[in-house]
Formats: C-alpha cells, structure tokens, sequence
C-alpha cells in the first residue's frame, strides 16, 4: 500500500496569513501514461464529509477559493491556504489514487492563532 | 448533479452483518466513467478505503486486505443503488461509513456519512 504521510500534524496561522500543508507519499503517484499526478486535497469540517479542494495535484475544484492552491509531482506535494479565513478551520487530508487501495494522510488540522 | 443517500442501521451486535446502502440520484450506477466506494472513517483508523465496484463491459469488485474476506459491495441496478454487507463485525469495525462516488481520480460525491456503532 502507499503511505501518505502528512506535516505538520496541526498548525496554528493568524487571520489574513499563509498556512502550508506537505504531503509525502512512500512512492510516486505520479502517472507517466497521462502525465498526471493522482493526488487530492480535501477539507473535512466536524459533522461533514471531507470536501475536494485539489485534484491531480493542482487543479482546483470547481467552486473552491483561489486561495486554495497545490503544488508538487511524484512524491512532495503541498497544499497552500494564503490569506487564511476563519471558515478554512478545519481537518486537511491528502489521498493518492495511483494504486488500489485508495490511501490517505492522518490530517493536518488548522486553528486560527 | 450526483446525490448519494446513505441508509443503515446505527447499532449492530457483534459477529452480525452490518448492511448499508447508497441511492444514487444524477448518475446511474452502471456508468462506465464512474467508480463507487466505501470509506469508513474512525479515530484510531483515521480515512480508510474499504473497496469499490465499477462496470466496464462487466462489473468489477476491489477490495481491501483488511477486509476482503468479510466484505461484499453489491451494485442493484434495478434500484440504482450499491451496497455494503461486512460479515462478522466486532467493535472494532464502529466507525463512520461513507459511500462515494470516484471521479478525476478523486472523491467530489459523498454520501452524508453514517455512524455504526458495535456493541451489545
């Protein structure tokens, strides 16, 4: 199975500032056939199912913020919150779909400071 | 626009069967640009994908390790609909279920999430 392994654990960002989620996962998820990389980003708020904010890296979801955006190939991946807003708190998980089964991060969670 | 609705029993006494299953409106579950899954999500577990069935040409069924000998995902095309039936819970199997729908290699449809409880 691929390991997806996330940092920090939680973080706490002010209003207004930048908060940086990594993703690494145990092999590379990037696919060479489409030249994709089959990883996604979600938020989970309490009580909600989590929520796609970036697929295949670092297209956004339709509807998502642009202050949401992901970066990374193969392994490293990062999800950037930049001008963080009260209602980003919450459970941030990374998922790779390269390989069966389906495996995600333990979850960042986000605070405001 | 894909809708899923989750239905199921909140309680289910250990070595039973616990039985969900997922209604699909705004898509057909014999689609074959669509896969549909099973997650369950608990504290000690966090996100786990538990299997997934899909039809090209003919239906498919993945499963994963941990479970695969005491789980069955059943699609019903009759009702548009797919299933989940996992044997022999134990209260390690309480956590909550979520069906979804794969697309973009990703999961944007979700059910609304049931929590299953084992105990007696």
């Amino acid at each position: 199975d691929i390991v997806m392994t996330q940092s920090p654990d939680s973080l706490s960002v002010s209003l207004g500032e930048r908060a940086t989620i990594n993703c690494k996962s145990s092999q590379s998820v990037f696919h060479r056939s489409d030249n994709r990389n089959y990883l996604t980003w979600y938020q989970q708020k309490p009580g909600q199912p989590p929520k796609v904010l970036i697929y295949r890296a670092s297209a956004r979801e339709s509807g998502v913020p642009d202050r949401f955006s992901g970066s990374g190939s193969g392994t490293d991946f990062t999800l950037t919150i930049s001008d963080l807003q009260a209602e980003d708190v919450a459970v941030y998980y990374c998922q790779q779909y390269y390989h069966v089964p389906l495996t995600f991060g333990q979850g960042t969670k986000v605070e405001i400071k | 626009q894909v809708q899923l609705r989750l239905s199921g029993p909140g309680l289910v006494e250990p070595s039973q069967t616990l039985s969900l299953t997922c209604a699909i409106s705004g898509d057909s579950v014999s689609s074959d640009s669509a896969a549909w899954i099973w997650i369950r999500q608990s504290p000690s577990r966090g996100l786990e994908w538990l299997g997934r069935t899909y039809y090209r040409s003919r239906w498919y069924y993945d499963y994963a390790v941990s479970v695969e000998s005491r789980l069955t995902i059943n699609p019903d095309t009759s009702k548009n609909q797919f299933s989940l039936q996992l044997r022999s819970v134990t209260p390690e199997d309480t956590s909550l279920y979520f069906c979804g729908r794969v697309s973009h290699n990703s999961i944007p449809y979700w059910g609304q999430g049931i929590l299953v409880t084992v105990s007696s």
